[in-house]
């Protein structure tokens, strides 16, 4: 079963614009990342936040972390068509020693 | 450093054949794992392992297979092919034993079609 749920399940938007993804879980972590996966490739670590942290940078990604709601959002900010792409958050539980993944969302930026 | 690397990236197989998927990685990890991908399902954890010499079932196990050959190789193999079993299949690595905390590395992925 999985632990993660991303929403939307697709999303499009113009270059330039901003993408928010949001994924929530159901068992308590220790941590959630996120991860790419280009069209035909293998998955691409993008961030990881730690329970005990609310909001992580990384360039153009801001992920946030609400423990108390069991939620999740990644914003891609001023996105380009190369952000085209399938996003994946993934969980690991307190005392748990694997990842789980959630569906996934599939972004398309157009240029 | 090539990272995760996977063979064959494509095979057709016959229900009821057989065959191995190999993985290795050069990064010095300790843990790999094998994932399966079906559209809309995410991915699914089939086998881990957290050090060599040792493999532990994930959440699809069934009609697989696995050997920790060394550090380096991790193989998954499916003794007789079902349709069902037909999926993209992804290796990865990570450098914190039998834990999830650090990010994995991904390779290639196979394309596996059972008829």
């Amino acid at each position: 079963s999985q632990q993660g749920e991303e929403d939307p399940q697709a999303l499009s938007i113009q270059e330039g614009e901003n993408a928010t993804m949001n994924c929530s879980y159901k068992t308590s972590i220790n941590n959630l990342q996120w991860y790419r996966q280009n069209s035909g490739r293998g998955l691409v670590h993008l961030i990881l936040i730690r329970s005990n942290e609310r909001e992580k940078h990384s360039g153009r990604l801001r992920v946030t972390l609400d423990t108390s709601k069991k939620s999740s959002s990644l914003l891609i900010t001023a996105s380009r068509a190369a952000d085209t792409a399938s996003y994946f958050c993934a969980t690991r539980s307190i005392g748990g020693n694997k990842l789980v993944f959630g569906a996934g969302t599939i972004l398309r930026v157009k240029s | 450093n090539a990272g995760v690397t996977q063979t064959p990236k494509f095979q057709v197989l016959k229900t009821g054949q057989s065959m191995t998927l190999q993985c290795a990685q050069d990064m010095n990890h300790n843990s790999m794992y094998w994932y399966r991908q079906d559209p809309g399902m995410g991915l699914r954890l089939i086998y881990y392992s957290a050090s060599e010499g040792t493999t532990d079932k994930g959440e699809v196990p069934n009609g697989y297979n696995v050997s920790r050959l060394n550090k380096r190789e991790f193989s998954l193999r499916l003794e007789s092919a079902a349709p069902s079993q037909t999926s993209v299949y992804f290796c990865a690595s990570s450098g914190e034993p039998g834990q999830g905390a650090h990010e994995q590395y991904f390779g290639p992925g196979t394309r596996l079609t059972v008829t």
